[in-house]
């Protein structure tokens, strides 16, 4: 089976850093992404990590180390607007298999 | 801008009536995907389709059909519908060999009563 494990709730205040971490058990690995989700929203991409190592876009870093399973997204600088459902995803293959997602963490920010 | 487009943002039906929810993307992605959201489960597959008039069964079809008669379009459809497909769903598209980002349509709200 696939699993893709992430806390299903986190809180951080404006201004501070907040990790999410996702550990995966997949069938195969090819790459590591993270998508965020407003309510009501689709799901946006936000990172990709097919390598070990830290992936860094503007306020937001990924990381992935392929022999812990485990990845995890930062968000730094936080603002109320970071308020949204963050979900990490598998792609087992280099084909067609669709990806794997977790549940999804949802993230709120306070003042 | 890319773009996936699902016809409905919000539909009320009655239990055993057959619903549709259409998706069309255009980005020219062989790959497209029907997703079920709900609180606390996550995104669910359904169905996918590698190419028209393909189509590949997700972890969750039971109660669901799937059409790509065109490489744009990808409808689900609910045969009889019951409360328990009252959901969200999104569709996806990605590129042929998987590509590394899926874009989502803005989802469908179907509430069953």
């Amino acid at each position: 089976g696939q699993s893709l494990e992430q806390p299903s709730e986190v809180t951080a205040v404006e201004g501070a850093i907040v990790q999410i971490n996702c550990t995966y058990q997949t069938s195969g690995f090819y790459g590591l992404s993270w998508y965020q989700q407003h309510d009501g929203g689709a799901p946006t991409f936000l990172s990709y990590n097919a390598l070990d190592g830290l992936e860094e876009t503007g306020r937001f870093s990924s990381f992935l180390s392929r022999s812990d399973s485990y990845g995890y997204l930062l968000l730094q600088e936080l603002q109320m607007k970071d308020s949204a459902s963050y979900f990490c995803a598998v792609r087992v293959n280099s084909g067609n298999t669709p990806l794997v997602f977790g549940k999804g963490t949802r993230l709120s920010v306070i003042a | 801008d890319v773009k996936v487009t699902q016809s409905s943002r919000y539909l009320v039906k009655r239990t055993g009536e057959k619903v549709f929810l259409e998706c069309v993307q255009d980005m020219d992605h062989e790959n497209m995907f029907w997703y079920r959201q709900d609180p606390g489960l996550g995104l669910r597959l359904i169905y996918f389709s590698y190419d028209v008039k393909m189509k590949e069964k997700g972890d969750i079809p039971e109660g669901y059909s799937v059409s790509r008669e065109k490489k744009e379009r990808f409808s689900l459809i609910l045969e009889s519908a019951s409360t328990n497909q009252t959901s969200m769903y999104l569709c996806a598209s990605i590129l042929a060999g998987g590509g590394n980002t899926i874009y989502f349509g803005e989802g469908s709200w179907l509430t069953v009563v």
